[in-house]
């Protein structure tokens, strides 16, 4: 059972434009959601999250949305660099635990 | 650098054998967790410690165990390996509630 989905498993933007990866969940109880960005042997990277008392969230390039009636979230980055290539995994943790349940990941590559 | 650290980077086994996977959490940082990533797959909770003590449990297997020592770094046993156990395995640690941070992973590869 997939709690957490993310759809696209790849995704190829060009430099200078927004890249926008979609996240969906099913379990109402999830109650803050993280995003992580991971380059290839290297561990996951903390880079955003919100809580579900918000629709929006925003640091620097990067912001979060919420859509908790759609059970949706959403990670926009702008304007892309070629930095930010990697693998990008959707995070979600239930109210009153700390374990988190990941998504299976999406590749963003950004290209010159 | 995360600040937390795992040994060994690589680990390449037979089958049935058995593997200890080693974790170092953040400082001040007293839960720890134990990811399973898979080929093309996300990360899958197995085990979650805190202040020495296991406080919650995952998909995981008997063949497995864990344990975080009174210095809080933590090991993963795994035992009986198969072909299917091969994968990246993460460590992260965190201050309870807030964000986790994530070790390198060890990359296990079972023959």
């Amino acid at each position: 059972d997939q709690q957490v989905k993310q759809n696209s498993p790849s995704l190829s933007v060009q430099e200078g434009r927004i890249s926008i990866l979609n996240c969906d969940y099913t379990n109402s109880m999830f109650d803050y959601f993280l995003w992580y960005k991971k380059y290839p042997a290297e561990g996951p990277t903390f880079l955003i999250s919100i809580s579900s008392i918000k629709d929006k969230n925003e640091d620097g390039r990067f912001t979060v949305f919420l859509n908790k009636s759609a059970k949706h979230l959403s990670l926009h980055i702008v304007p892309s660099q070629p930095g930010d290539s990697a693998v990008y995994f959707c995070a979600a943790r239930v109210q009153g635990a700390q374990k988190l349940v990941f998504g299976q990941g999406t590749r963003l590559t950004i290209n010159p | 650098d995360s600040g937390v650290t795992q040994t060994p980077k690589h680990l390449i086994t037979a089958t049935g054998q058995r593997v200890t996977l080693r974790c170092s959490p953040r400082s001040g940082d007293l839960s720890v967790y134990w990811y399973q990533q898979s080929l093309d797959q996300g990360l899958q909770f197995l085990i979650q410690y805190y202040n020495g003590e296991e406080r919650a449990k995952g998909n995981i297997l008997e063949r497995f165990s864990a344990q975080q020592f009174p210095d809080l770094h933590s090991e993963l046993n795994l035992s009986s390996l198969e072909l299917g156990d091969s994968a990246l395995y993460f460590c992260a640690s965190s201050d309870y509630y807030n964000e986790q941070f994530f070790g390198p992973g060890t990359r296990l590869t079972v023959l």
